[in-house]
């Protein structure tokens, strides 16, 4: 069974602080989504990446796949409040276009 | 953005009862969609892979006679809950397969089984 664990599990920070959430498998992926999800919605996608080594930015995101494709990294800077969220990676294998989805991070940013 | 839609966001119905979710793609056609459940504060959990014209594939220790999927066009899967029990209530979320095996997510639809 393919794993990917996240971490951290939950973190709380301040507006304005920067933060970074690792996403971590001992399995190779083709691709890496990364999405974000509300209470009471569906995850919404904020990037895929799919070259080792591929380095995206979204405003004040930054996704980062490892040159192995084996582990993925979100950092984000001067976070808001309207980062609040739950933060989950997937990997894809190329197998039935089957996504392995991370065990999460929680994100509040309080002002 | 690949928009893909869920009907309904809600549901309430007596336990005995079968419920059907509806998922669409609505700007691309989606030969792969896939169902998940959520359980509060944990992440998704597949259930299932739909194929347009073929039989869905059930993930281990999901029952796919309670769990019933059919995909009949290529914009639109179909998950019933069948016999609908307590233990069934959860956040059912849809997702369609596009480039890269990038997927994009339904809304959502929380059933609640009295």
């Amino acid at each position: 069974t393919q794993l990917l664990e996240q971490s951290p599990q939950f973190l709380s920070i301040q507006e304005g602080e920067n933060l970074t959430v690792y996403c971590n498998s001992s399995s190779v992926f083709s691709s890496l989504q990364w999405y974000r999800q509300e209470p009471g919605e569906g995850p919404v996608l904020l990037v895929t990446v799919v070259t080792g080594g591929e380095v995206k930015k979204l405003k004040r995101l930054t996704f980062q796949f490892g040159d192995a494709r084996k582990d993925s990294s979100l950092h984000i800077t001067a976070a808001q409040t309207g980062d609040t969220g739950l933060y989950l990676c997937a990997g894809a294998t190329g197998t039935a276009s089957k996504l392995t989805f991370g065990t999460g991070t929680r994100l509040q940013v309080t002002l | 953005g690949a928009v893909v839609s869920q009907h309904p966001s809600r549901v309430i119905c007596k336990s005995g009862t079968s419920v059907k979710i509806e998922c669409r793609s609505l700007d691309f056609q989606a030969t792969t969609m896939f169902w998940y459940r959520q359980f509060p504060k944990q992440s998704l959990m597949l259930m299932a892979t739909s194929n347009e014209g073929s039989k869905a594939t059930y993930e281990q220790g999901v029952e796919k006679d309670k769990f019933l999927i059919n995909h009949a066009s290529l914009t639109l899967s179909t998950l019933t809950v069948t016999s609908a029990h307590p233990e069934d209530s959860s956040f059912y979320i849809c997702s369609a397969s596009g480039k890269w095996d990038t997927q994009y997510f339904g809304p959502g639809t929380r059933l609640t089984v009295l």
